[in-house]
């Protein structure tokens, strides 16, 4: 069937480690985004893509890097300058005004 | 981004009773969409609206465009246990990014 996927479901990050959120999508959708989402809280557009080897930060972006080399394909970095990054991310892929999102990855501060 | 306004934050009722949760914008919008997310689980698309005074049903969910594209509304008749959950409504902007508001949670008792 065709969907997102997102791995891994869980993940730990040590100060100072920069970790890859991986996001792989098989409905041939050209855009592609990430999302974080903390308690209680709406979404926020980290960095989205419109096209392959193209992409945009969103609202916020400091902390955070991707690429899209593959259409296929839009990982997120969490870097070591994302001071705060324990939250719920997912990644969503669109056609048209219907958005697809994955499961998530959760991601916690060691 | 331009923000959604969505109230309330939280919503418990009786199993059975109605819900409505309301999104409101300071300027006009194009389009909205509503989505639902399960507890631990990720949006799911429910509609999006984009004509004036627009009313759109599924089954016990009504959906409401205002007249002057401001504000919108969602309302479950007779709420069921399965309707448990966050519901968020999102606007597509120009860019083709979607900003959600801040979410209704809605508990129902059994």
């Amino acid at each position: 069937d065709g969907g997102i996927t997102q791995s891994p479901k869980y993940l730990f990050r040590k100060e100072g480690q920069n970790v890859t959120l991986s996001c792989e999508q098989n409905l041939n959708h050209d855009a592609m985004y990430w999302y974080r989402q903390d308690p209680g809280q709406g979404l926020r557009l980290i960095y989205y893509s419109q096209i392959v080897n193209d992409f945009q930060k969103g609202d916020i972006a400091e902390g955070y890097s991707v690429s899209r080399e593959k259409k296929e394909s839009f990982p997120l970095t969490v870097t070591s300058a994302q001071k705060n990054p324990t939250a719920f991310y997912l990644c969503a892929s669109a056609e048209g005004y219907l958005w697809i999102f994955g499961d998530g990855t959760r991601l916690s501060i060691l | 981004g331009q923000q959604v306004m969505q109230i309330p934050q939280y919503q418990h009722v009786q199993e059975g009773e109605d819900f409505t949760t309301y999104c409101n914008s300071s300027t006009t919008l194009s389009n909205i969409q509503w989505y639902k997310q399960r507890p631990g689980g990720h949006p799911v698309f429910l509609i999006q609206l984009v004509k004036s005074g627009e009313v759109k049903k599924q089954k016990r969910l009504t959906f409401q465009f205002g007249e002057a594209k401001k504000n919108s509304s969602l309302h479950i008749t007779a709420t069921q246990t399965t309707d448990v959950g966050t519901y968020f409504c999102a606007r597509l902007g120009s860019a083709r990014q979607l900003t959600f508001g801040s979410g209704t949670q809605l508990t129902v008792l059994p």
